[in-house]
């Protein structure tokens, strides 16, 4: 089965200092990766994904994240943190091998970036 | 461009009673995928639907069922409504399929008492 860990409910950090938020999965192939910030009452909106390729991502609002299959992890980073990226953010995978599977999310971790 | 509008924002129901939840999808999207969103379970996969089929389903009671019309917009209907249905309901489309990634519009937040 297919699944996905946020090993952290909440991150602080300092505006202008890097972000790093965290998620490790677990899947029998190869995975398809996305990462989703969700705003105070509002939709999940969709930052970066990694289906092939380069292991770097990049992404949305100078967001980037890397695949490291060896470790199963696509940690989510930034270089400086802005207030306004504090929100709630989401990993979440998808194995395409296994016919009808479709995307497990992780619980989110909430971010807050202090000013 | 307008995004996914989903109808009503809020809704207040009796318990027993049914409802039906409406997802509007981006102009030429044809996936369209419904989720549950609650604090203790987080996001769960209700359903999935691409072109009027139901391509995938998740791991709900046939209470809960959905559809697509011709032009892309869905449904979801809830019936014999349960307290433990009070969620955030959120409905997701994609332009090509569901790895292309999804916009989800800003959800309707069901209250059942």
């Amino acid at each position: 089965a297919q699944s996905v860990a946020q090993p952290e409910d909440q991150v602080n950090v300092a505006e202008g200092n890097p972000l790093t938020v965290k998620c490790t999965y677990s899947v029998s192939g190869n995975p398809y990766l996305f990462w989703y910030v969700q705003y105070p009452n509002r939709g999940l909106q969709f930052l970066l994904k990694y289906i092939t390729g380069d292991n770097l991502v990049k992404g949305s609002y100078g967001f980037e994240a890397e695949f490291n299959k060896s470790q199963t992890s696509f940690h989510l980073k930034k270089p400086s943190a802005l207030v306004s990226d504090s929100a709630l953010y989401f990993c979440a995978v998808r194995d395409p091998v296994r016919a009808g599977q479709n995307f497990v999310f992780g619980p989110g971790t909430r971010l807050s970036v202090l000013p | 461009k307008a995004g996914v509008t989903q109808t009503p924002r809020y809704l207040i129901k009796t318990r027993g009673q049914q409802v039906t939840l409406s997802c509007s999808p981006i102009s030429g999207h044809r996936s369209v995928s419904w989720y549950q969103q609650t604090p203790g379970q987080g996001l769960q996969f209700l359903f999935e639907y691409f072109s009027e089929t139901q391509r995938n389903k998740g791991n709900f009671p046939g209470r809960f069922s959905g559809r697509q019309f011709s032009n892309s917009r869905s449904e979801m209907n809830v019936s014999t409504l349960e307290l433990g249905d009070s969620a955030l309901y959120l409905c997701a489309s994609s332009f090509r399929d569901r790895d292309y990634g999804y916009t989800f519009g800003s959800g309707t937040r069901l209250t059942v008492v």
